[in-house]
């Protein structure tokens, strides 16, 4: 199995900042990532895959990079709307697909 | 629009059976596959099985295999997320999503189902 390790678990921005996300995977998984945000009450909505590529609808501001096994995810300036938890997946080691544990995204 | 509809929350006692679903509208249903996601209490997503409805072809997590059992109805666009005998650490938020092939990501989420297994 793929062990998929999100760093940090709790991120404090203030808004308006960059925010920087990290995800590792046990071993390579290609581009094959993607992530998502997951808002209190509320099901996962799909933000990036491909590790680089926006999904429909998703601002500017927040983009993906890496391969092989490490991933960032940034948001280029924070709104209010963007403190969540943010998980990412592997969907490389077909078909066993594997989450991280999330890393929640605070107002400081 | 794409949906994915869940049926409503459960509580059950331990040793009861459930089968919960998840239909599919605004796309072709028998071209996607659906992928089955639990959330425990306060905890992250793991991801369950999979199951492609145009020919029943279905993937399960090992920590998964043989505790629950994924499955589709392709005449109404319904898959299906079954129990023949709940535990308490089955309580958790499950939710269906669609994946465009093997190998992809999931675009679109059902809302959730809540399942609590309490005596």
């Amino acid at each position: 199995e793929i062990v998929m390790t999100q760093s940090p678990a709790t991120l404090s921005v203030s808004p308006g900042e960059r925010a920087t996300l990290s995800c590792r995977a046990s071993q390579s998984v290609s581009s094959n990532l993607a992530w998502y945000q997951q808002k209190p009450g509320q099901s996962p909505r799909l933000l990036m895959y491909g590790a680089s590529t926006r999904a429909t609808g998703i601002p500017a501001r927040f983009s993906g990079s890496g391969s092989g096994t490490e991933f960032t995810l940034t948001i280029s300036s924070l709104q209010s709307e963007d403190f969540a938890v943010y998980y990412c997946q592997q969907y490389n080691n077909w078909p066993m697909y594997t989450f991280g544990q999330g890393t929640k995204l605070e107002i400081k | 629009e794409v949906q994915l509809v869940q049926s409503g929350a459960e509580v059950k006692k331990p040793g009861e059976s459930l089968k919960i679903s998840c239909k599919g509208s605004g796309y072709n249903f028998t071209s996607y596959w659906i992928g089955w996601v639990r959330q425990m209490p306060g905890k992250g997503l793991e991801w369950m099985g999979i199951i492609y409805p145009r020919d029943s072809d279905t993937k399960y997590s090992p920590s998964f295999q043989g505790q629950v059992t994924i499955s589709a109805d392709k005449s109404i666009s319904t898959a299906y997320l079954q129990w023949s005998s709940l535990k308490a650490s089955d309580t958790a938020m499950y939710y269906c999503a669609r994946s465009p092939g093997r190998t992809n990501r999931f675009d679109y989420w059902g809302q959730g189902t809540l399942v609590t297994v309490s005596s």
